[in-house]
Order: C-alpha cells, then sequence, then structure tokens
C-alpha cells in the first residue's frame, strides 16, 4: 500500500506564482487534511475535508483553495505565492467519521512524506 | 478548546539513558492522545495512541506514555536511548476528526 502520496515533493516559486500540491490516499479514508509545518510551531492546519465535497477551513487558510476531487484526491492551491508560504506542507487523511459506531480511537493520522516549498 | 503544551522544545540524552518528553493537554472531552515521530526530512509517523483503554499505553520501538488524567498528562517514556531516535516528537490531542498538535520536542541522542 502507498498509503498517502504526495508531489511534488520539492518546489521553488517566485513571488505571485501559482501551484497546486497534489495529494491522494489509497486507505478509503473519509477525511483528508492539509498541514504546513513551521520551525517551532508545530503542524499547523490549513484546511480539511470530511468527505467528498466537503471542505472547512483550518487555522491557516488565508492564501490556499483547496479542492477535493474525490474519495481519494484533495489539492491544495497556492493561487498568488508569497514569501510567508514558504514551508513544509504535509497532507493526510483518517477513516473519521468512522462506520458502525467504532470507537472514536480508531481515527488516526497517515501523513504523506511531505512537500517543501520556498517561494522567494 | 483543545490545546496541547510540550513542555522541552529540545531534549538531550546520552546513548543507553532513560528518555522522557513531557506533553500536557486541555480539552473539554475525554481525550484520544498521540505521539508522532518525525526523523529528519521526513513525514509523521505514529508512534502510540491513547483511546481511554489502559493508561499505559506501548509504542513502536520501545515506547511508552502514561495517560493521568488528573495531571492532564501524557508524557512519553523510553527505558535506553538508541542514536536511531534523534528525532522530532508531537504530541497530538483529538476529538473527533479534529486533531492539535503540541509544537514538538527535538531529542538528541549522544554517543
Amino acid at each position: 500500500n502507498a498509503g498517502v502520496t504526495q508531489t511534488p515533493k520539492f518546489q521553488v516559486l517566485k513571488t505571485g506564482q501559482s501551484m497546486t500540491l497534489q495529494c491522494a490516499q489509497d486507505m478509503n479514508h473519509n477525511s483528508m487534511y492539509w498541514y504546513r509545518q513551521d520551525p517551532g510551531m508545530g503542524l499547523r492546519l490549513i484546511y480539511y475535508s470530511a468527505s467528498e465535497g466537503t471542505t472547512d477551513k483550518g487555522e491557516v487558510p488565508n492564501g490556499y483553495n483547496v479542492s477535493r476531487l474525490n474519495k481519494r484526491e484533495f489539492s491544495l492551491r497556492l493561487e498568488s505565492a508569497a514569501p510567508s508560504q514558504t514551508s513544509v506542507y504535509f497532507c493526510a487523511s483518517s477513516p473519521y467519521p468512522l462506520a458502525g459506531g467504532l470507537f472514536s480511537g480508531a481515527n488516526v493520522l497517515t501523513f504523506g512524506a511531505g512537500s517543501r516549498l520556498t517561494v522567494l | 478548546a483543545q490545546s496541547v503544551t510540550q513542555l522541552d522544545s529540545h531534549v538531550s540524552v546520552s546513548e543507553g539513558t532513560p528518555v522522557l518528553l513531557r506533553c500536557n493537554y486541555s480539552s473539554s472531552y475525554s481525550p484520544s492522545l498521540f505521539w508522532y515521530v518525525q526523523h529528519p526530512n521526513k513525514g509523521l509517523q505514529l508512534l502510540l495512541k491513547y483511546t481511554s483503554a489502559a493508561t499505559l499505553v506501548k509504542g513502536i520501538n520501545g515506547f511508552e506514555a502514561e495517560f493521568k488524567k488528573s495531571e492532564t498528562s501524557f508524557h512519553l517514556t523510553k527505558p535506553s536511548a538508541h542514536m536511531s531516535d534523534a528525532a522530532e516528537y508531537f504530541c497530538v490531542v483529538t476529538y473527533g476528526q479534529n486533531f492539535v498538535f503540541g509544537p514538538g520536542t527535538r531529542l538528541s541522542v549522544l554517543p
């Protein structure tokens, strides 16, 4: 199983350019997430999606858009990149909401390998 | 609101000595708690999870964590550090679909 796959792994952009980070999971998970990781700040949630066709803002959504294309794929788009968006981006998925009233402790995040983005 | 505090941003131990990484949380609900590990330039990997069964949780690579409700703590321990344990460790609290990450503790292991 590939788990969660992100592309690209590295990207350098100039201020004002746009790009899309792609994410796909093959675990039949319902929820998908985009986080950014900056030194000393842990992971901060950008957007998440609880099901196909639904998306919700997280802690730091400004400057980003997302699209839940289908159950497997969840993309993150930077329409006009800024230096403040230089970061490592992680996609993740989880089985929540859980079928059959399963105990919530089974809701575990599985992460992709990350995408390192530099905006000059 | 839920929050996570990791009391040490950096912990340094010698190989073969015990490891203690501290985590305190606040949550309005009965939480699920996790520890994730991130090795340099890698993604995050689940180390262990607490889901209100046993309060002492065993994870991979010899790590354990104990849930103490009275202290709202979920500290991570390992009896004997190995060089391969050098990494960033994140404590995470969750309820439902929302996950809240602590700022991380960087563990260094000295030879």
